[in-house]
């Protein structure tokens, strides 16, 4: 089955250090792109990748940085910079090329910084 | 500002009880509507993209509607197993592949 994987569904660190949240899909899809949602707020874009070794900076990318080295994969580091990394991580990706582009999500991953 | 608005924040029917959630958003130029169902702890679900205004979508008991203001997701006769967040988004003209712009959610109660 095709679809979207975030590993692991529960994270849990120490303030100060760095943390990384995989994503992976398998629906060849070109651009992949990552989400934080918190309690009463609309889910805001961090990252997003259209195409393998390129990626741009969403609304709220400071303390976060990205890497898109397979088309597959693209995962996310939170940096111990990032005030208040505690939140709900998505993962998801679309396939731009068509005219409208839908965008599917993998389970999500929970981060939890003391 | 925000560009997509929804409401009612929150809203419990009783099971069987029809209603509407509304999404009005204020983009320049509308490339595509998205309507997402999250269930808790889990990802957004992908529901119905719409295009243009007079555009409807229907699925099992879920239908939704789109005007150049707003849209519409209306609920008929609903079962406790609706009960989720459902979430609102919004792609402009020109956006391509810059990530969607998404509304708080509502989240729906449906009692037994």
């Amino acid at each position: 089955d095709g679809g979207i994987t975030q590993s692991p569904k529960y994270l849990f660190r120490k303030e100060g250090q760095n943390v990384t949240l995989s994503c992976e899909q398998n629906l060849n899809h070109d651009a992949m792109y990552w989400y934080r949602q918190d309690p009463g707020q609309g889910l805001r874009l961090i990252y997003y990748s259209q195409i393998v070794n390129d990626f741009q900076k969403g609304d709220i990318a400071e303390g976060y940085s990205v890497s898109r080295e397979k088309k597959e994969s693209f995962p996310l580091t939170v940096t111990s910079a990032q005030k208040n990394p505690t939140a709900f991580y998505l993962c998801a990706s679309s396939n731009p090329g068509a005219p409208v582009s839908e965008q599917y999500f993998g389970p999500g991953t929970r981060l939890t910084v003391t | 500002e925000d560009q997509v608005t929804q409401s009612p924040e929150a809203l419990r029917l009783q099971e069987g009880e029809s209603s509407s959630l509304n999404c009005s958003y204020t983009v320049s130029g509308l490339r595509g509507l998205f309507w997402y169902r999250q269930d808790p702890g889990k990802g957004p679900e992908f529901l119905f993209t719409l295009y243009s205004a007079g555009e409807e979508k229907e699925k099992e008991r879920l239908k939704a509607t789109l005007t150049k203001k707003e849209s519409f997701l209306h609920i008929t006769a609903p079962k406790p197993e609706d009960s989720a967040t459902y979430l609102c988004a919004v792609q402009e003209v020109g956006g391509g592949a810059d990530g969607l712009t998404f509304g708080k959610g509502t989240h729906l109660i449906i009692q037994p």
